[in-house]
C-alpha cells in the first residue's frame, strides 16, 4: 500500500473539469512540497506541477494544483483526448527519508 | 537542452550485480541532486535513491537499502547505481532523474530509462 493515496481511475468527456486527489500524511503532504506527473502510453514521466501549485515552463494553464491540510488535488479543466495518460503525485516524507509516489491515477477521456 | 541517457541494463539471474550508468549533459550537473526511480512492467512509479549534489548525502528505498548504492562522478557528468544481490522484484525500468537546487524535489527531466529484468 502507497504511503500517498490516489484514486486507480478517473474519466471525464472533452471540455469537462475533473479532478485527482493525493491524500497523505503530516510527514509528507503536511509538511512538504507535492509534486505532480503526467506520464503517457510508452514515453517517460513528464512534471506537471511543482512545489505544490507552479507549473513548469511549457505546462498549460489547464492543469492546476492545489493543496489543504495533508491533501493535495490535481485539476484539469477544458479536458483534451490528449490529456489521457497516468498521474502520479509524490513528495518526500520526513518519516522514511525518502521519497514517496501515489500509485497513480488513471485518466480516461471518453 | 538537458539530456539524460542511462545505460548497462540487461538481463541478470536472481542474486547477481549490475551497474547502470547515466549520462547528464545540457546543465550543471554539480549542482543538482539526481535520482533513480523504476517502474515495473504495468506497475507505478517508485523512488529508488537520491544523492546530494556533492555526492555526500545519499538516500535509499527501504526496499533497496544495503544492496543498492548510488554514486556520481562530477568531473564526467555521471550518475551510476551498483545494484548487487538482484532479486526477481527488481525488474523494472530504471529512469535517471534530475532534480534542480530548490526545485521542492520536483524531477524536472527523466530519461528514458534502462530495463532491469532478473530472471533465472
Amino acid at each position: 500500500q502507497s504511503v500517498l493515496t490516489q484514486p486507480i481511475s478517473a474519466s471525464g468527456t472533452p471540455g469537462q473539469r475533473v479532478t485527482i486527489s493525493c491524500s497523505g500524511s503530516s510527514s509528507n503532504i503536511g509538511s512538504r512540497n507535492v509534486n505532480w506527473y503526467q506520464q503517457v502510453p510508452g514515453a517517460a514521466p513528464k512534471l506537471l506541477i511543482q512545489r505544490d501549485n507552479q507549473r513548469p515552463s511549457g505546462v498549460p494553464d489547464r492543469f492546476s494544483g492545489s493543496k489543504s491540510g495533508t491533501s493535495a488535488s490535481l485539476a484539469i479543466s477544458g479536458l483534451q483526448s490528449e490529456d489521457e495518460a497516468d498521474y502520479y503525485c509524490a513528495a518526500w516524507d520526513d518519516s522514511l527519508d525518502a521519497i514517496v509516489f501515489g500509485r497513480g491515477t488513471k485518466l480516461t477521456v471518453l | 537542452q538537458v539530456q539524460l541517457v542511462e545505460s548497462g541494463g540487461g538481463v541478470v539471474q536472481p542474486g547477481r550485480s549490475l551497474r547502470l550508468s547515466c549520462a547528464a549533459s545540457g546543465f550543471t550537473f554539480r549542482s543538482d541532486a539526481m535520482h533513480w526511480v523504476r517502474q515495473a512492467p504495468g506497475k507505478g512509479l517508485e523512488w529508488v535513491a537520491m544523492i546530494w549534489y556533492d555526492g555526500i548525502n545519499k538516500h535509499y528505498s527501504d526496499t533497496v537499502k544495503g544492496r543498492f548504492t548510488i554514486s556520481r562522478d562530477n568531473s564526467k557528468n555521471t550518475l551510476s547505481l551498483q545494484m548487487n544481490s538482484l532479486r526477481v522484484e527488481d525488474t523494472a525500468l530504471y529512469y535517471c532523474v534530475r532534480d534542480p537546487a530548490g526545485s521542492g524535489w520536483a524531477f524536472e527531466s527523466w530519461g528514458q530509462g534502462t530495463l532491469v529484468t532478473v530472471s533465472s
